[in-house]
């Protein structure tokens, strides 16, 4: 089983609507979760942390489970400045370390 | 806003050669980290670094990589021989604290010949 799995999509949405991303990991030891957001050919950039009991952003909404391992994002009256790649972030066993999921790619068109 | 800063953002480079690329971190940091991402693919990790050594590195940092903290604001990566599957974006990345968010520089797209 890899490490940190995403369905790599795409998922093409309309303006407005509402699109969740859902992360499977291996290591039950991880203790930390992200969302990062990449766009083409930059860095990937803190989104926001995953807690156990949810967390809301604004328009995000991130999600934990860790008896089934499970994160999730919810994202809510898309905007077209939201398209891009959604990584999954998971720390490993010891904390050394932050690893990645290959992504889920968002469009959001008008 | 502090961030992290990578230099060069673009270095091209022929099969054999070394390369150092540096990093300067969030000054108020102790977690140091390299990340490369070859084109269309994940972001994998290679190293990190906290204290002046290696907390873990993963298979892909062998003996051609090394990592060095020359000073009190410096963080690089050297490659001592490239090959031509070394080409990809290199990010460095820095946090405050064991497990927290880490934060990522621009990049420097190594480009091998």
């Amino acid at each position: 089983r890899k490490e940190v799995e995403q369905d790599p999509g795409p998922f093409n949405v309309p303006e407005g609507a509402t699109v969740a991303f859902n992360c499977t990991y291996s290591n039950s030891a991880s203790q930390s979760f992200f969302w990062y957001r990449q766009d083409c050919r930059k860095e990937p950039k803190l989104l926001m942390s995953v807690y156990s009991s949810g967390n809301e952003d604004g328009r995000f909404t991130a999600q934990l489970n860790r008896a089934s391992q499970y994160i999730s994002l919810l994202i809510r009256d898309s905007k077209l400045s939201d398209s891009a790649t959604y990584l999954c972030v998971v720390n490993n066993q010891a904390g050394t370390a932050l690893i990645f999921g290959k992504g889920t790619t968002l469009s959001v068109s008008s | 806003e502090p961030e992290v800063t990578q230099t060069p953002s673009h270095q091209v480079t022929q099969m054999g050669q070394e390369v150092i690329l540096r990093c300067v971190p969030i000054s108020n940091h102790l977690y140091f980290y390299w990340y490369r991402q070859i084109l269309g693919q994940k972001v994998e990790f290679l190293v990190s670094f906290y204290n002046n050594e290696i907390s873990e590195k993963s298979e892909i940092f062998d003996d051609q990589f090394s990592v060095e903290r020359p000073d009190g604001s410096n963080f690089t990566l050297k490659i001592r021989s490239t090959k031509l599957e070394d080409s990809a974006m290199y990010f460095c990345a820095s946090s405050g604290g064991d497990g927290t968010e880490a934060f990522f520089g621009q990049g420097t797209r190594l480009t091998v010949v």
